[in-house]
């Protein structure tokens, strides 16, 4: 079983850039998160959808962050303008249902915002 | 916000030693998890324990859940180099699925 994709894994940009990474759950997983991890914490959801609705995007810095997840599979997450405090991993995970429990996560994307 | 604290932050053993990590939280909750985070990878989930559970195992792994101490201890015996990473507990969001990470625990076994 092929696991979480995510792409790009690594992001060098400048401030005021924007920049967008991509996530391909795993088959048949209906839940997706995004996750922030700052250098020396733990992640930090930022956004949930179930299928293709959003559940929680309480934490998602609306004013620059933005996701999609059109079709209810892949989804894109994008920041723009970048600040120097988003440089982070941004990790991608999905379980099977919005039943909670096991949640797989992809490898991440390391960003650095100079 | 961050429900679980992990303790002690960084733990430094041989191997063929036992490590023990520690979690604390603030709210009721159904259940725990336990992840693990190597050096530049992802997260992998390692074990869940329910609120009506009071000690699982896995492999070398054993966890265990005190409700009414809002506590969590997860166990690694005889460890290996390989275990080295950072160890995180994790507990249901606001949404009720969404994760709630602390800020983990780093495991360092040396040969």
């Amino acid at each position: 079983e092929a696991g979480v994709a995510q792409s790009p894994r690594y992001k060098i940009i400048e401030k005021r850039q924007s920049v967008a990474f991509w996530c391909n759950p795993i088959s048949g997983h209906a839940t997706l998160y995004w996750y922030q991890q700052i250098l020396g914490q733990g992640p930090k959801l930022l956004i949930q959808f179930q299928n293709n609705g959003v559940v929680d995007d309480s934490q998602l810095p609306k004013d620059r962050f933005s996701a999609e997840r059109l079709k209810g599979v892949d989804s894109t997450l994008k920041i723009q303008p970048a600040k120097l405090e988003d440089s982070a991993v941004y990790l991608c995970a999905s379980s099977f249902t919005d039943g909670g429990e096991t949640q797989y996560f992809g490898p991440g994307t390391r960003l650095l915002v100079l | 916000s961050q429900q679980g604290e992990e303790d002690p932050q960084a733990l430094s053993i041989q191997e063929g030693e036992n490590a023990t990590m520690n979690c604390s939280y603030k709210t009721s909750i159904n259940n725990l998890q336990w992840y693990r985070q190597n050096s530049g990878r992802g997260l992998v989930h390692l074990i869940l324990i329910r609120s009506n559970e009071r000690e699982k195992h896995s492999g070398r792994l054993r966890v265990t859940l005190d409700t009414s101490k809002k506590s969590s201890s997860l166990l690694i015996t005889a460890s290996r180099a390989a275990d080295t990473a950072s160890y995180f507990c994790a507990t249901p969001g606001n949404s009720g699925y969404a994760l709630n990470f602390g800020k983990g625990t780093s495991l360092l076994v040396t040969p």
